[in-house]
């Protein structure tokens, strides 16, 4: 069975890191291209980015790129995402997702909240 | 980037009724090099992550009940229930992968009138 779990949310303060994990089972990881999905509290879907496979080419959401790491280790099936300098805006659950021709499966998400 | 514009911000539809969705990208999400549409639809439920139904516009995920349906190209797209269950309330997302970045609708709530 294709799964993925993410783990690493929580509470944070403005301008803190935190970094999530997403592992992956039941597919060819290394040949996968992995993606971050966020969303906000009673809101839609945002694409935050994602890493190629064969050598980790990543690219970001203009609201991220700058702040935000995606990497992957491929040796242990797992998707990474280091948040730094978060702002309460990026307060959403973050969701891990392969990406072929669209997002297919999706983790059940872990949530990220920033607050003073 | 490319704008995708859902249209009804939601709808209320009868068991048994059709429910139509309507998606409207900024610019053309068509291939001409292979003639794909690079448009995914998706159906999220309430305390759940979201779900793809539909790729390549009209390709319907496997396991994803015949009832639902996409079609359009270009810019302008629909997913289609034939016939309502209960068990489809839920929001949908329509998707575009053909530039970045990736951008999706606002979502379309259905419930049951």
């Amino acid at each position: 069975e294709v799964q993925l779990e993410e783990s690493g949310g929580g509470l944070v303060k403005p301008g803190e890191s935190l970094r999530l994990s997403c592992a992956a089972s039941g597919f060819t990881f290394s040949n996968a291209w992995m993606t971050w999905v966020r969303q906000a509290p009673g809101k839609g879907l945002e694409w935050v980015g994602h890493v190629r496979s064969n050598g980790g080419t990543t690219d970001y959401a203009a609201p991220v790129k700058g702040r935000f790491t995606i990497s992957r280790n491929d040796s242990i099936n797992t998707l990474y995402l280091q948040m730094n300098s978060l702002k309460t805006e990026d307060t959403a659950i973050y969701y891990c997702t392969r990406y072929s021709a669209g997002f297919d499966p999706w983790g059940q998400g872990t949530l990220v909240t920033v607050s003073s | 980037d490319i704008v995708m514009t859902q249209s009804p911000d939601s709808l209320a539809v009868s068991l048994g009724e059709r429910a139509t969705i309507n998606c409207k990208s900024s610019q053309s999400v068509l291939n001409s090099s292979n003639n794909k549409n690079y448009l995914a639809w998706y159906q999220q439920k309430p305390g759940q992550p979201p779900k793809l139904l539909i790729f390549w516009a009209s390709t319907r995920e496997s396991g994803v009940p015949d009832r639902f349906s996409g079609s359009g190209s270009a810019t302008d797209f629909t997913l289609t229930i034939s016939s309502l269950q209960a068990e489809d309330v839920a929001v949908y997302y329509c998707q575009q992968y053909f530039g970045l970045p990736l951008t999706f609708g606002g979502g379309t709530k259905v419930e049951i009138k």
